[in-house]
């Protein structure tokens, strides 16, 4: 079946400008993850949706991420103002949630921040 | 989560297995260990993951020791494919700290 979907998979931007990442996850899984991964460095967690809970925004580094999750499915992770430290490869999951649940990844984002 | 202890690299010939070891000496009862791996320019990959019991798929065995401080990933006949970056996790299954932390993993390099 599908997997994971990220659209657009590369990203240009100029420093300032808004960008929106979009995430397609698995149909049925529940919880939906993101992550960034800049260069050369581990992926790091920014926001996670489970079902209808509040979500755990604790990763996102400033104010100026936002993530939302429309209908359980699709999330659209908004940049405001993006900086040049904002570039990176932003990875998307999914899992079925429950009980040790494996996440599944999807193929990334690379922002470049000009 | 635990923290994890990884070697920074390893490498090892086609066809022969691949131990890849793994410290996590402040697990918790309650937190797995997983094993996701991550090739040149994809999304990470998840291979196996286990409590206290050893485990087996079609892709590796993990070997987990009985106090539960450590564990090593087996890939019983490395491939090229193979080379990537193998990431031992410790974690909680379920809720609001189910998200994964990522060290920076041990690189494994399959030469032919």
């Amino acid at each position: 079946g599908a997997g994971v979907s990220q659209s657009p998979s590369n990203k240009v931007t100029e420093k300032g400008k808004d960008v929106e990442l979009r995430c397609d996850p698995i149909s049925g899984h529940t919880a939906l993850y993101w992550y960034r991964q800049s260069l050369g460095q581990g992926l790091e967690f920014l926001i996670y949706f489970q079902g209808n809970s509040a979500p755990d925004k604790s990763g996102l580094p400033s104010d100026r991420f936002s993530a939302e999750r429309t209908g359980g499915s699709v999330s659209t992770l908004t940049i405001q103002r993006t900086q040049q430290e904002d570039s990176a490869v932003y990875l998307c999951a999914s899992s079925l949630g429950g009980l040790a649940g494996e996440q599944f990844f999807g193929p990334g984002t690379r922002l470049t921040v000009l | 989560d635990a923290k994890t202890t990884q070697p920074t690299s390893m490498d090892c010939a086609e066809g022969r297995a691949a131990n890849l070891p793994c410290n996590h000496s402040t697990i918790s009862g309650n937190e797995y260990v997983y094993w996701y791996r991550q090739i040149h320019s994809q999304g990470p990959q998840y291979i196996i993951h286990g409590l206290k019991n050893n485990e087996t798929n079609e892709m590796a065995s993990l070997i987990i020791t009985e106090d539960r401080k450590s564990s090593t990933l087996i890939l019983p006949h490395a491939t090229l494919r193979d080379t990537a970056v193998y990431y031992c996790i410790v974690r909680v299954a379920t809720g609001a700290n189910s998200k994964l932390t990522f060290g920076k993993g041990i690189t494994l390099s399959v030469r032919p």
